[in-house]
């Protein structure tokens, strides 16, 4: 079946770097995102990798797939207070064209 | 390149009622993907058109329909409006419903409420 997990709330000092943890069922996933998304606004898509990767890295961003264990993380180095959001683990099975799975969020927090 | 509009972006309805909420995609994308975000339910699939043809279908009541135009703009509707049906209401769109680097767009959505 298709499910996502994702821990709701995560809390980190600014500076510091933020894991943010992702589980998924479907074996047959292609792609798997990370979308942000912040008060009253829609999502914005952060990055994505695909299943045949372990680990994609763009600026400050880092994903890492374990694919064997169904696992994505998505590290932030130097978190900043502007990185306070949502944040949303989706993945995109082989045979289902545009439809996204979403987790139910992570909520990051950034204090000073 | 303007990004994904949706319009209107807040709405007030009555139970029973219905309503068509728009979303125009990026320019030479030609699938439109809608989802429905509720605090209960988190983000859920609605549908997906690609070329004015529906390609995927989510687990959502009749009620819920959609089209897609020539142009790639699409309409989603919903009819007799039940109190549940209050929601953020997300357009995404990409540049083709397959293929490599498939990359969703959303939009900043169309909050309903339902009274």
């Amino acid at each position: 079946g298709e499910d996502v997990e994702q821990s709701l709330f995560l809390s980190v000092r600014e500076g510091d770097s933020s894991v943010i943890n992702c589980t998924y069922t479907d074996s047959s996933s292609t792609y798997l995102y990370w979308y942000k998304q912040e008060p009253g606004a829609g999502l914005q898509l952060l990055t994505y990798i695909f299943s045949n990767m372990d680990m994609k890295q763009d600026q400050r961003l880092t994903v890492l797939l374990n694919k064997k264990d169904k696992h994505l993380s998505l590290r932030i180095a130097d978190t900043q207070t502007g990185d306070s959001a949502i944040y949303f683990c989706a993945e995109r099975a082989n045979n289902q064209g545009g439809k996204l799975i979403f987790g139910q969020g992570t909520e990051l927090s950034v204090k000073p | 390149k303007a990004g994904v509009t949706q319009t209107p972006r807040y709405l007030i309805k009555t139970r029973g009622q219905q309503v068509t909420l728009s979303c125009s995609p990026i320019s030479g994308h030609r699938s439109v993907s809608w989802y429905q975000q509720t605090p209960g339910q988190g983000l859920q699939f609605l549908f997906e058109y690609f070329s004015e043809t529906q390609r995927n279908k989510g687990n959502f009541p009749g009620r819920f329909s959609g089209r897609q135009f020539s142009n790639s703009r699409s309409e989603m509707n919903v009819s007799t409006l039940e109190l549940g049906d209050s929601a953020l209401y997300l357009c995404a769109s990409s540049l083709e419903a397959s293929g490599i680097g498939y990359e969703q767009y959303f939009g900043p959505g169309t909050r309903l409420t339902v009274t």
